[in-house]
């Protein structure tokens, strides 16, 4: 069965960078474009990035361009999403989709 | 980027129908039939319940369906359960390789 699992979340402080990690399993991840949704707490979904299934192009929404990257390593079935100069607005469960699948997330909590 | 356009909430009672709308404009709903439905429980992460537009994936009930007019997306919920209610988020596809979602609806079981 498909399985997402996000690591990597915790608590940083403003200005710092943190590296999120996806493992995926149970499907052919070299086939498919996959994406970073994040979900600030008790607020609704955000779209963050997303990355062509060969790695080829990368997206990203106008509020992380520049500061966060995604990226994959279809060798080792992972998805990466590497985030500078955080912000406190930042803070939120990241969730790691192939948009019909989705893991269960990873919390980032960007505080002083 | 700006978000799709949900009511904030909806409610019916068990065995009623309900419909969450969810409106776009061209650049996104209107322009491509790529929109999608997902529910999400309490501390769950959100499932998804219909893709492009009216499609629904395996083992999803027919209970759900989904439809678009123009810019705007609709999820109807029929024969309404108590295990219905939840947060209900729409997405679409959107111009230059984006993709926006709805800022969400609670729907309440009465």
């Amino acid at each position: 069965q498909v399985q997402l699992v996000e690591s990597g979340g915790g608590v940083v402080q403003p200005g710092g960078s943190l590296r999120l990690s996806c493992a995926a399993s149970g499907f052919t991840f070299s086939s498919y474009g996959m994406h970073w949704v994040r979900q600030a707490p008790g607020k609704g979904l955000e779209w963050v990035a997303f990355i062509r299934y060969d790695g080829s192009n990368e997206y990203y929404a106008d509020s992380v361009k520049g500061r966060f990257t995604i990226s994959r390593d279809n060798s080792k079935n992972t998805l990466y999403l590497q985030m500078n100069s955080l912000r406190a607005e930042d803070t939120a469960v990241y969730y790691c989709a192939r948009i019909d699948y989705w893991g269960q997330g990873t919390l980032v909590t960007v505080s002083s | 980027q700006s978000a799709l356009t949900q009511p904030p909430s909806a409610s019916g009672s068990p065995g009623q129908s309900v419909t969450i709308s969810c409106t776009g404009t061209n650049s996104d709903v209107g322009g491509y039939n790529y929109v999608s439905w997902y529910h999400q429980h309490p501390g769950k992460a959100p499932k998804l319940i219909i893709y492009e537009v009216s499609k629904r994936p395996s083992g999803v009930p027919d209970r759900f369906s989904g439809s678009k007019s123009g810019n705007t997306a609709s999820l109807t919920v029929s024969g309404l359960q108590a295990d219905d209610e939840a947060d209900y988020y729409c997405s679409s596809y959107a111009d230059t390789n984006n993709w926006v979602f709805g800022g969400g609806t609670k729907l309440t079981v009465l």
